[in-house]
């Protein structure tokens, strides 16, 4: 079956610097969700979108955006880089309807590293 | 705001016996949805079995079943026949009803160790 893929799996960046993580979620799902886990912590929830629009909004900080496009595709756009953002980001993808509904499964994550 | 309290930072098993892990929430919701994810140490994220609130039956996945006491507000995973590839980080999440905040708020996260 498909899964939630992720790009890119592995992206080194400098302080200061500007980063775009990318998720396709699972066909037919139309809802997006991303998570940041830091080292030795649980996923925190950043952004979610339903059918292209922002749905629900966590701890991302002002520096990130993201949005959704018309092939549910969703990006992570992160600007003025520190160092505290290095983390493992998810993105998961649910289906609003049907007999899966509200069960997110999880791509296989980001690791960004930001030196 | 709901919180969920995985009190076992870590929890061992000899294969092949059973084990239960521990996850206690709080909420004031009457409807909701609770989830295993297991993270093995790829990292990646997988679903482990869900349990809807509105359920009396402890939802059970082959060798993997939980203990839903909604009253008590805990939701206890229990591993049978537990095997290497279980040894994983295990995560309790929490979701709340649709129409309302619709992410995952996980635990703090048990990390099971399978001695051979």
């Amino acid at each position: 079956a498909a899964g939630v893929i992720q790009s890119p799996r592995h992206l080194i960046k400098e302080k200061r610097e500007t980063a775009t993580l990318k998720c396709y979620p699972i066909p037919r799902h139309d809802t997006v969700y991303w998570y940041q886990q830091g080292p030795g912590q649980d996923p925190q929830f950043l952004i979610s979108f339903y059918e292209k629009m922002q749905s629900d909004k966590g701890s991302i900080p002002d520096r990130f955006s993201a949005q959704q496009f018309s092939d549910y595709h969703s990006e992570l756009n992160m600007s003025s880089l520190e160092l505290g953002d290095s983390a493992l980001y998810f993105c998961a993808s649910s289906v609003f309807s049907g007999g899966d509904q509200e069960t997110q499964y999880f791509g296989p994550g980001t690791r960004l590293l930001v030196l | 705001a709901q919180t969920v309290t995985q009190s076992q930072p870590e929890m061992s098993v000899q294969e092949a016996e059973t084990v239960t892990l521990s996850c206690t929430y709080d909420t004031s919701e009457s409807d909701y949805y609770l989830f295993w994810y297991k993270q093995p140490p790829s990292r990646q994220m997988i679903l482990v079995i869900r349990q809807e609130a509105y359920k009396q039956q402890n939802a059970t996945e082959n060798r993997f079943s939980v203990n839903f006491q909604k009253a008590a507000k805990s939701f206890s995973l229990k591993i049978s026949d537990s095997q290497l590839g279980d040894a994983a980080m295990y995560f309790c999440a929490y979701r709340s009803i649709p129409g309302s905040a619709r992410q995952l708020t996980f635990g703090s996260g048990t990390q099971l160790t399978v001695l051979p």
